[in-house]
């Protein structure tokens, strides 16, 4: 079945550096969203997708879909403590109504 | 706009136990999700509704789990009997249906711990 591959599984990184992390599949996605998740708390949305190349931002949040349409990633620019969390790409394949989540990329940021 | 609410949020119990978790979607969203988050893991969708009709049920394990939306609202998920591997965080998740029906909300999680 359709899998998503994201990459790094962690990150360590400074205050006020910035960050990129992607995510792959082998089949294409007609759709991208990337979530956050706090501890405790259920994945809160950041950005969708619904284009090819199409480039979304939100704050200092940026994510692509990917011309090939099957791949996707996110950049935070200019971390700060809250971005601390577990963000999720998921992805919704063509001739199906299930959305696919990958295993998460955990960001640690250092103070 | 009232999030997603889910209940209880935490429940423990023996394996071979039943239990069950209650979900209310926000106001108006016709498509329901019930997904589980085992520890480290990304969602894994067990069911999807649109209104009170099942979507997708292909990863739900019906020997044990049933799922139900009557009215088109409010939802239950079942599981009975439990066994260890279940534990898990069982997440609800609704979106509105039609244009942006992929946005998904999620509520905070029921935490499920079968010793």
């Amino acid at each position: 079945g359709q899998q998503l591959n994201q990459s790094p599984q962690s990150m360590f990184i400074q205050e006020g550096e910035d960050v990129s992390m992607n995510c792959t599949s082998s089949s294409i996605f007609n759709t991208w969203l990337w979530y956050k998740q706090d501890p405790g708390e259920g994945p809160v949305l950041l950005i969708a997708l619904y284009k090819a190349g199409e480039l979304t931002s939100n704050g200092r949040l940026t994510a692509q879909f990917g011309i090939t349409r099957k791949d996707s990633f996110l950049n935070i620019s200019a971390s700060i403590p809250s971005d601390v969390g577990i963000y999720f790409c998921a992805g919704r394949g063509t001739g199906g109504f299930k959305t696919i989540f990958g295993a998460g990329t955990r960001l640690f940021v250092k103070a | 706009e009232a999030g997603v609410a889910q209940s209880p949020r935490y429940k423990i119990i023996e394996k071979r136990q039943s239990v069950a978790f209650w979900c209310n979607p926000i106001s108006g969203h016709a498509t329901l999700y019930w997904y589980q988050q085992i520890l480290g893991q990304g969602p894994k969708l067990l069911i999807q509704f649109q209104n009170n009709g099942v979507v997708d049920d292909s990863q739900l394990p019906k020997d044990r789990f049933s799922a139900e939306r009557l009215k088109g609202v409010d939802s239950t998920l079942k599981i009975q009997p439990a066994k260890l591997e279940d534990s898990a965080v069982y997440l609800c998740a609704s979106s509105p249906g039609g244009s942006g029906s992929y946005e998904q909300y999620f509520g905070p999680g029921t935490r499920l711990t079968v010793t």
